[in-house]
């Protein structure tokens, strides 16, 4: 099976403007999450879709969206970019159930920078 | 939602060395999973054990769970430059509804 493929892989942004981040989830695979990831922040989960709804929402501004389609493919979306936002955006699937009761598998990630 | 601790912080070993990495907690919890994550990489999961397992084996990974101790630790024996990564537990808590992770340990294999 193909791994977990997110788009694009790297991304540079100016304040203000907003960007989406894709991502592909292996095959079967019926939840995905979202995950920022800073040197000063760590992990943080931003949030999770499961069956095209909202499960999961971290503690994230409401300019972080995002949205899952019929086929498991996700999308998230950041408006009125900050520089804090630049980050590694990690996108990970998983088989059904409770998120955090299987394995979840990773994609490459997005590195947004914002300037 | 509560997150593990991991310790050390960093690690720095020569190859061939065992290292031993903890990730300690303070609720109930369903299960603790460890992830290697390569620099500025995706994470990759090594080892899923669940809140009445005692010892997983995968490979040259090793974890071990202690509930009483509120307390994981991943052993990787044999160690190889190759495994020169950062290292993340992270934990269902029984009560929760999604993963949280810990800070991770940097883990450095010296050739």
């Amino acid at each position: 099976k193909a791994g977990v493929t997110q788009t694009p892989r790297y991304l540079i942004k100016t304040r203000g403007q907003q960007v989406t981040l894709s991502c592909s989830p292996i095959s079967g695979h019926r939840s995905v999450s979202w995950y920022q990831q800073t040197p000063g922040q760590g992990l943080q989960f931003l949030f999770e879709y499961f069956s095209e709804t909202q499960r999961n929402k971290g503690n994230f501004p409401g300019r972080f969206s995002g949205r899952q389609f019929s086929n498991s493919r996700s999308e998230m979306n950041v408006s009125t970019l900050e520089l804090g936002d630049s980050a590694l955006y990690l996108c990970a699937s998983s088989l059904t159930g409770r998120q955090g009761e299987s394995e979840q598998y990773f994609g490459p990630g997005t590195r947004l920078t914002v300037t | 939602s509560q997150q593990g601790e991991e310790d050390p912080q960093a690690l720095s070993i020569q190859e061939g060395e065992n290292a031993t990495m903890n990730c300690s907690y303070k609720t109930s919890i369903n299960n603790l999973q460890w992830y290697r994550q390569n620099s500025g990489r995706g994470l990759v999961h090594l080892i899923l054990i669940r809140s009445n397992e005692r010892e997983k084996h995968s490979g040259r990974l090793r974890v071990t769970l202690d509930t009483s101790k509120k307390s994981s630790s991943l052993l990787i024996t044999a160690s190889r430059a190759a495994d020169t990564a950062s290292y993340f537990c992270a934990l269902l808590e029984t009560s929760g509804s999604r993963l949280t992770f810990g800070e991770g340990t940097q883990l450095t294999v010296n050739p």
